[in-house]
């Protein structure tokens, strides 16, 4: 079945440092893949998203580039703050399967002054 | 965008009782989802809410255990039967936006067995 792999917490940087997230993701067709954050005390929310091959997601500095020959979508910041500290969730979504998500196991990510 | 509501926001429960969550969207839905997140682990898709119909149950979450009711386009409830230290989680309500592939998800309830 699908199924979504990610990086192992916790990540400990300090600002201005550069971040990368690993995710790799196996699944049967062509999945839309997402990023979801979901910072301290709040709710998940969707950070960006890639529909299709070679689709690259950007929001708040980071980026994922949907890349199908080695079936991942890496997150990267170039330049994290205090405030980019938080639990980021990587996630797939077969358009056959009525909307449902498969989600990693989620990578905490604290940034330090 | 949908807005997601959730009561309880948290809640500390004794072990054989049940808990009722309750999620409330602000427009109309065809599908709601509900989630599991456990103490430092991942989401875990429970089961999906259909209006009109019974729920459709992922692996290893049954009826009796998660009844589930949805009775119309905008609210659905999800109940944890006869509790155990295990269930301690955060359940999450979420709807899925057809046109732009998001999924909204709700503030979450947290759940603590005793």
């Amino acid at each position: 079945g699908d199924s979504v792999t990610q990086m192992e917490g916790p990540v400990t940087l300090s600002e201005e440092a550069f971040l990368t997230i690993n995710c790799t993701y196996t699944a049967t067709g062509y999945p839309s893949l997402f990023w979801y954050v979901q910072y301290p005390g709040e709710g998940l929310q969707l950070l960006l998203k890639a529909t299709k091959a070679d689709d690259k997601g950007s929001n708040k500095g980071f980026e994922a580039t949907y890349r199908k020959e080695t079936t991942s979508f890496h997150l990267e910041k170039g330049s994290v703050q205090v405030s980019d500290s938080a639990v980021y969730f990587c996630a797939l979504r077969l358009p056959s399967n009525d909307y449902k998500l498969s989600f990693g196991a989620g990578t905490t990510v604290t940034v330090r002054a | 965008s949908a807005v997601i509501s959730q009561k309880p926001s948290r809640d500390i429960c004794q072990r054989g009782t049940s808990l009722t969550i309750q999620c409330q969207v602000d427009s109309q839905v065809t599908m709601m989802f509900w989630y599991r997140q456990q103490p430092g682990q991942s989401l875990t898709l429970i089961a999906t809410a259909n209006q009109g119909s019974e729920a459709t149950y992922e692996s290893g979450f049954v009826i009796d255990k998660f009844p589930i009711s949805r009775p119309n386009l905008t609210f659905s409830t999800l109940t944890v039967s006869n509790m155990s230290p295990e269930d301690s989680s955060i359940y999450l309500c979420s709807v899925p936006d057809p046109s732009s592939y998001e999924q909204y998800f709700g503030p979450g309830t947290r759940l603590t067995v005793t």
